[in-house]
């Protein structure tokens, strides 16, 4: 099956500063990675995701990166602000049907 | 669309019991996942329906744990009888063609159980 692994599992970072978390996958055949920010007392949001066809996608302050050949994906999200304090997981598919998730980083913004 | 809806948000009951955790999926989707997330073992799949019928319920830890998917509208998952260790923020999560990317998975808010 899937093997996710994500770093840091701990990030803090200054008000304005970029933030960058790394996910690496095992699955060559894996084709769709959905990144998820979860609050505290919330469930996981999706906030951004990318296909394997591409290689970059951003939305607005968060970008992911993919590079299939070494079979990791990246979030990044810049000029970090207080609101963006939360765990982050990343996923990869896992056979059709299901996701499997990393293990979740921590981020803090501190103002 | 009013996403996933799970209920009740937070339960607190006393060893022995059975707890009961309810689920409305988004309509139109025809996947449903339950999941468990602590600390100590992060985000588990329990169990996972398409289509209302049950595929891999691997992840459910013991018997105690059942769930049933009666119809596209409504899930549920129960412990009887619940221990301490169940303890834990219970999620659904629905996907289906509707989203932008099918193999998108919606989250609900969880379920926060606490077993005395």
């Amino acid at each position: 099956g899937e093997n996710v692994e994500q770093h840091p599992s701990t990030l803090s970072v200054q008000e304005g500063d970029s933030a960058v978390i790394k996910c690496t996958y095992s699955d060559s055949a894996s084709n769709y990675f959905p990144w998820y920010k979860q609050e505290l007392g919330k469930g996981p949001q999706l906030i951004i995701d990318i296909r394997s066809n591409v290689g970059e996608k951003k939305d607005q302050r968060i970008a992911v990166t993919l590079n299939k050949t070494a079979k990791h994906f990246s979030l990044h999200i810049t000029e970090t602000q207080p609101e963006d304090s939360a765990v982050y997981f990343c996923a990869a598919p896992e056979g059709y049907s299901t996701l499997t998730f990393g293990k979740g980083t921590m981020l803090l913004v501190s103002p | 669309d009013a996403g996933v809806i799970q209920s009740p948000r937070h339960e607190v009951t006393e060893m022995g019991q059975e707890v009961t955790l309810r689920c409305k999926p988004i309509s139109g989707h025809d996947y449903l996942f339950w999941y468990r997330q602590t600390m100590m073992r992060g985000l588990e799949l329990l169990i996972y329906f398409n289509n209302n019928v049950p595929i891999d319920d691997s992840g459910m830890p013991e018997d105690r744990f059942s769930a049933k998917m009666p119809n596209a509208s409504f899930s549920t998952l129960k412990i009887q009888p619940s221990e301490p260790r169940d303890s834990a923020v219970y999620f659904c999560a629905s996907r289906g063609f509707l989203a932008g990317f099918p193999e998108t998975q919606y989250f609900g808010p969880g379920t926060r159980l606490l077993v005395l």
